[in-house]
């Protein structure tokens, strides 16, 4: 079955320190992997994806994710953490139907 | 960046009455509509995925009777949260998507807030 799973329900990082929000999958054939991030009372955003090519994958506000196909991981990764970038972040993997299977979600609080 | 908007952002009604959302693309044409529930602390639950003129598609333990779904044109779909019940207070969020494959990334609305007395 496939499956995203989001091993922290809570990130803590302090203000300029480099963060990673941990993200695995569980797909059969070539993964299609979101990340998503949702602020209080706002609409999910979209912040980047991979489809193919470059593992490394750069997306909005500075974020990038790493693609790791050996250990099925797509970590959510972003060299100096900013106060604003305290949210909900989830990732989500395409399946068969075409839609998106999300991950539980982590809550990043970036303390200054 | 493309715009997905959702109306009402909060509604509070009586039990045993039906309440409609109303999801809109704003800047493009969606050829996919998709509609979410959020519990408190929990991720997103696919309700049912529409696509404009077609029957949506329910996800397995969802009662199309009670929430109807419709997406009449490429720009607007509408969820009716029909007899609505306590159980059915929660965050519903609609998304909307241009193009087949599920290559393009979703845009997500702000999400409506249903609170049932």
């Amino acid at each position: 079955a496939q499956s995203v799973a989001q091993p922290e329900d809570q990130v803590n990082v302090a203000e300029g320190n480099p963060l990673t929000v941990k993200c695995t999958y569980s797909v059969s054939g070539n993964p299609y992997l979101f990340w998503y991030v949702q602020y209080p009372n706002r609409g999910l955003q979209f912040l980047l994806k991979y489809i193919t090519g470059d593992n490394l994958v750069k997306g909005s506000y500075g974020f990038e994710a790493e693609f790791n196909k050996s250990q099925t991981s797509f970590h959510l990764k972003k060299p100096s953490a900013l106060v604003s970038d305290s949210a909900l972040y989830f990732c989500a993997v395409r399946d068969n139907r075409y839609q998106l299977i999300w991950g539980a979600g982590t809550k990043l609080i970036i303390k200054p | 960046g493309a715009v997905v908007s959702q109306h009402p952002s909060r509604v509070i009604c009586k039990s045993g009455t039906s309440v409609k959302i109303e999801c809109r693309s704003l800047d493009f044409q969606a050829t996919t509509m998709f509609w979410y529930r959020q519990f408190p602390k929990q991720s997103l639950m696919l309700m049912a995925t529409s696509n404009e003129g077609s029957k949506a598609t329910y996800e397995q333990g969802v009662e199309k009777d009670k929430f109807l779904i419709n997406h009449a044109s490429l720009t607007l779909s509408t969820l009716t949260v029909t007899s609505a019940h306590p159980e059915d207070s929660s965050f519903y969020i609609c998304s909307a998507r241009t193009g087949t494959g599920g290559y393009n990334e979703q845009f997500f609305g702000p999400g409506t807030r249903l609170t049932v007395l």
